[in-house]
């Protein structure tokens, strides 16, 4: 079965700090691996995504990496501000089908000053 | 400006009152998706598109319908609103299936 978890739920970072999110998918056949961010009440913008090939894409604060082996990805914010407060979406893609993305839980982080 | 617009962006109606979220791009993508989002579930997939007149169904159509008449656009309809549609609507677009996709800002609908 095609699965994307993600964790840990929820975060909460005091600003300036760094924090790793993680997600671990089962799709099959993998194509991409998307991060997305969205703000409570709004649509999810991409930050990343990476090809089976791709193991490491950075996004200016946000870093993304791949472990197509382990099926794992993490991605990292290095210091945090608080407009990072957001939930974090983890969407893996499969190669075949148009019904093809598999979206995660997402992890809610929250930075406070 | 590449956008997805989605209207209304909010919405409050009685049980079957029928209502249409409407949906555009300006990409000229061919892929275009609607998405319902409840807390602790995420984006399930309501249906899809693959191009003008072709759809299908998600991982959850029941209750709902689209049609496809036109490249950009793909609205979303409730013919008889339920109180379990009470959801974030996303609407998303892409152009391919493996490609990044765009998404609205959303629709918050209470069915009451």
């Amino acid at each position: 079965k095609n699965q994307v978890e993600q964790s840990p739920q929820s975060l909460i970072i005091l600003e300036g700090k760094n924090c790793t999110l993680q997600c671990n998918y089962t799709v099959s056949p993998f194509s991409n691996l998307r991060w997305y961010k969205q703000d409570t009440g709004r649509g999810p913008v991409s930050l990343t995504i990476m090809t089976f090939s791709e193991n490491t894409k950075s996004n200016g604060r946000y870093t993304a990496t791949l472990d197509a082996d382990t099926k794992q990805s993490s991605l990292h914010i290095t210091a945090s501000q608080l407009s990072d407060s957001a939930s974090y979406i983890c969407v893996v893609s499969a190669k075949r089908g148009a019904n093809n993305l598999f979206f995660g839980t997402g992890t809610r982080l929250t930075v406070i000053p | 400006e590449a956008q997805v617009t989605q209207n209304p962006r909010y919405l409050i109606t009685v049980t079957g009152k029928k209502l249409t979220v409407t949906c555009s791009q300006n990409m000229n993508h061919e892929y275009m998706s609607w998405y319902r989002q409840d807390p602790g579930l995420g984006l399930r997939q309501i249906y899809y598109s693959m191009n003008v007149e072709v759809t299908d169904k998600g991982d959850v159509p029941e209750g709902y319908k689209v049609s496809r008449k036109e490249k950009r656009n793909f609205p979303l309809i409730l013919e008889s609103p339920s109180p379990n549609q009470t959801s974030l609507y996303f609407c998303a677009s892409y152009y391919r299936a493996d490609t990044e996709a765009f998404f609205g800002q959303g629709t918050r609908l209470t069915v009451v």
